[in-house]
């Protein structure tokens, strides 16, 4: 069964340095999502392609996080430098939708950032 | 902006049905309501989703009230694998696009 790969799995890093996540959507989903999901509460979106644009990112902090889809087939979220408010787990998904509709989202297993 | 509204917290004895309610009374009128369920350390797993009828698929059954203010997710026979947190999703609007927006959810204790 095809799934949502993200990587690393874990990443532990120090305040002021730079990570970066990367996550292969299920092939042929046009749709990816960005989401941080801090302990106990629900996954927050971060960012929304369609293909390879932006269709929101309003809740990107834009003065240290990136995303990019270049090729909309993978994407990488980008934080410059890290602080220890961004110890949370990151969740990609991937859906088939177009606009206008809606299509179940597949999520990937997340990667668990810690700041030091 | 569309919102969800769940308990904090439910248990459920194994076996019984468990009904997790969700409030969603600002949804606008061709908007889905969207269940999905996280199992501690993995990622989502959708449920179900509805608009005006009611639904069943083989994980459980979505009953929406005629208002569509509120629904109630219900899983006829719960087991302990059940135990999750369960989000209740509408869409908020973003200039022409739809944005999936998570509450807090419900945690459901499936016990012995």
């Amino acid at each position: 069964e095809a799934e949502v790969a993200q990587s690393p799995r874990y990443k532990i890093t120090e305040k002021s340095q730079a990570v970066a996540f990367w996550c292969d959507p299920i092939s042929g989903h046009a749709t990816l999502y960005w989401y941080r999901q801090i302990l106990g509460q629900g996954p927050e979106l971060l960012v929304q392609f369609q293909d390879e644009s932006v269709v929101d990112d309003s809740q990107l902090p834009k003065d240290r996080f990136s995303a990019e889809r270049l090729k909309g087939v993978d994407s990488t979220l980008k934080i410059q430098p890290a602080e220890l408010g961004d110890s949370a787990m990151y969740l990609c998904a991937s859906s088939l939708s177009i606009a206008g509709s809606y299509n179940e989202q597949f999520f990937g297993p997340g990667t668990r950032l810690t700041v030091l | 902006d569309a919102k969800t509204t769940q308990p904090p917290s439910m248990d459920c004895a194994e076996g019984r049905a468990a009904n997790l309610p969700c409030n969603h009374s600002t949804i606008s009128g061709n908007e889905y309501v969207y269940w999905y369920r996280q199992i501690h350390s993995q990622g989502p797993q959708y449920i179900i989703h509805g608009l005006k009828n009611n639904e069943t698929n083989e994980m459980a059954s979505l009953i929406i009230t005629e208002d569509r203010k509120s629904s109630t997710l219900i899983l006829p026979h719960a087991t302990l694998r059940d135990t999750a947190v369960y989000y209740c999703i509408v869409r908020r609007r973003s200039g022409g696009s739809y944005i999936p927006t998570f509450g807090r959810g419900t945690s459901l204790i499936v016990h012995p």
